[in-house]
């Protein structure tokens, strides 16, 4: 079935260094792509999505490009800050159009 | 103040009780579920909705019931049979662009 693998965690990084997140994703067809964060005890918020291949999502500093060649969606960001420090999930919607598959998240600690 | 509402945002559960998990919206998504997180392991979808009066089981449906009476609302029942319920509970609506939002959750833990 359709499935998402992201890089394991936890990922700490200094203020202002660059961050790559790797995501790939299993489909058959052709899903949209999302990416989501949750702060610690909160839900999940949407961070940006792709719905077709060369597809570029962006949303606060933070990109990912949709890439069939290499069926991957990673996220990325030039400096980060500690504001951040989150868990990122990555997600494909199935065929139905409406479930989301996720990923298992990727905690990412950024430190002053 | 648009959005979802999930309550309480902390439930204790004794052992052979029946506890119920709301989830009320007022985006007028069609569509409803609800998911548990466990540390390490994401998201993982008990159940969902796409209209009212229907739903769907999820991949970990076994020890969990749901309703769909009103279209704002898709309460959660974590059964006796539900073993191992200690988690993080989410619900998320959707249109029919695919995005889901999430509510900010309830913390089940057993006593």
């Amino acid at each position: 079935g359709d499935s998402v693998t992201q890089m394991e965690g936890p990922v700490t990084l200094s203020e202002e260094a660059f961050l790559t997140i790797n995501c790939t994703y299993t489909a058959t067809g052709y899903p949209s792509l999302f990416w989501y964060v949750q702060y610690p005890g909160e839900g999940l918020q949407l961070l940006l999505k792709a719905t077709k291949a060369d597809d570029k999502g962006s949303n606060k500093g933070f990109e990912a490009t949709y890439r069939k060649e290499t069926t991957s969606f990673h996220l990325e960001k030039g400096s980060v800050q500690v504001s951040d420090s989150a868990v990122y999930f990555c997600a494909l919607s199935d065929l139905s159009g409406y479930a989301l598959n996720f990923g298992k998240g990727t905690s990412l600690l950024v430190t002053p | 103040d648009g959005g979802i509402t999930q309550s309480p945002k902390y439930l204790f559960r004794k052992e052979g009780q029946n506890v119920t998990l709301s989830c009320e919206q007022n985006l007028n998504h069609d569509a409803m579920y609800w998911y548990r997180q466990d540390p390490g392991q994401g998201l993982r979808l008990i159940y969902y909705s796409q209209i009212v009066n229907d739903f769907q089981k999820g991949d970990i449906a076994e020890g969990y019931s749901v309703s769909r009476e009103k279209k704002e609302s898709f309460p959660l029942t974590v059964t006796s049979a539900q073993k191992n319920p200690t988690a993080f509970y989410l619900c998320a609506t959707s249109d029919t662009a695919e995005t889901q939002y999430f509510g900010p959750g309830t913390r089940l833990l057993v006593l």
